[in-house]
């Protein structure tokens, strides 16, 4: 079985340039959500994408997008990158429809430095 | 809303002492709750979780138990190694309204255990 994978594993950008991380699902998921740590915190939830659509979002602004693909990968594109969002972003996978009980898991995150 | 409180680190401990970090927890209905662990420049992985009042979540020699009556989700070792030391989150899902199954975290605590 394999896992929740992402790339890049790292990523320099500069201030008001434009990102995409891309997110590959655990094998037999349908479920993505996004996060964004910071350093030294909590994960904060981005939003949600489940069998391609928007399945919910968080208090981040519309320049925060994202696509959920028929084979359940997922991409999360930045636009007009602040220096705030320099962090970790990691992505979830998990089989359901966004339940209470639904196991979310991890992939190993991308770091994002904007300078 | 949903919010979830940890209690304030790093802890430190020398092997084969007995742990407790604490988690409380405000939210509406019946969330799950789950603990995931973060070793240094990974992702998160799923330690355990409880998914309604008393019951219990073990992994690795961990324990947590769901009190609802107390709002709390306090995770334990009783003998730790050094292999242990990373950073806990305590994290609640909830469903219904806008929720959909989201994660929500606390703010980390690292551990560091010494041989």
């Amino acid at each position: 079985e394999t896992g929740v994978t992402q790339s890049p594993t790292h990523l320099i950008k500069t201030r008001g340039q434009q990102v995409t991380l891309r997110c590959s699902s655990q094998s037999g998921h349908n479920t993505v959500s996004w996060y964004q740590q910071a350093l030294g915190q909590g994960p904060q939830f981005i939003f949600q994408y489940y069998r391609e659509e928007e399945n919910g979002r968080g208090n981040f602004p519309p320049r925060f997008s994202g696509l959920q693909f028929p084979n359940y990968s997922s991409e999360l594109n930045v636009n007009a990158l602040e220096l705030d969002d320099s962090a970790l972003y990691l992505c979830a996978s998990s089989l359901g429809t966004g339940g209470r009980t639904d196991t979310q898991y991890f992939g190993p995150g991308t770091r994002l430095t904007v300078l | 809303g949903n919010s979830v409180t940890q209690m304030e680190g790093p802890v430190t401990l020398s092997e084969e002492a007995f742990l407790t970090i604490n988690c409380t927890y405000t939210a509406t209905g019946y969330p799950s709750l789950f603990w995931y662990v973060q070793y240094p420049g990974e992702g998160l992985q799923l330690l355990l979780k409880a998914t309604k009042a008393d019951d219990k979540g073990s992994n690795k020699g961990f324990e947590a138990t769901y009190r609802k009556e107390t709002t709390s989700f306090h995770l334990e070792k009783g003998s730790v190694q050094v292999s242990d030391s990373a950073v806990y989150f305590c994290a609640l899902s909830n469903a219904g309204g806008t929720s959909y199954g989201k994660l929500t975290f606390g703010q980390g605590t690292i551990l560091t255990v010494h041989p």
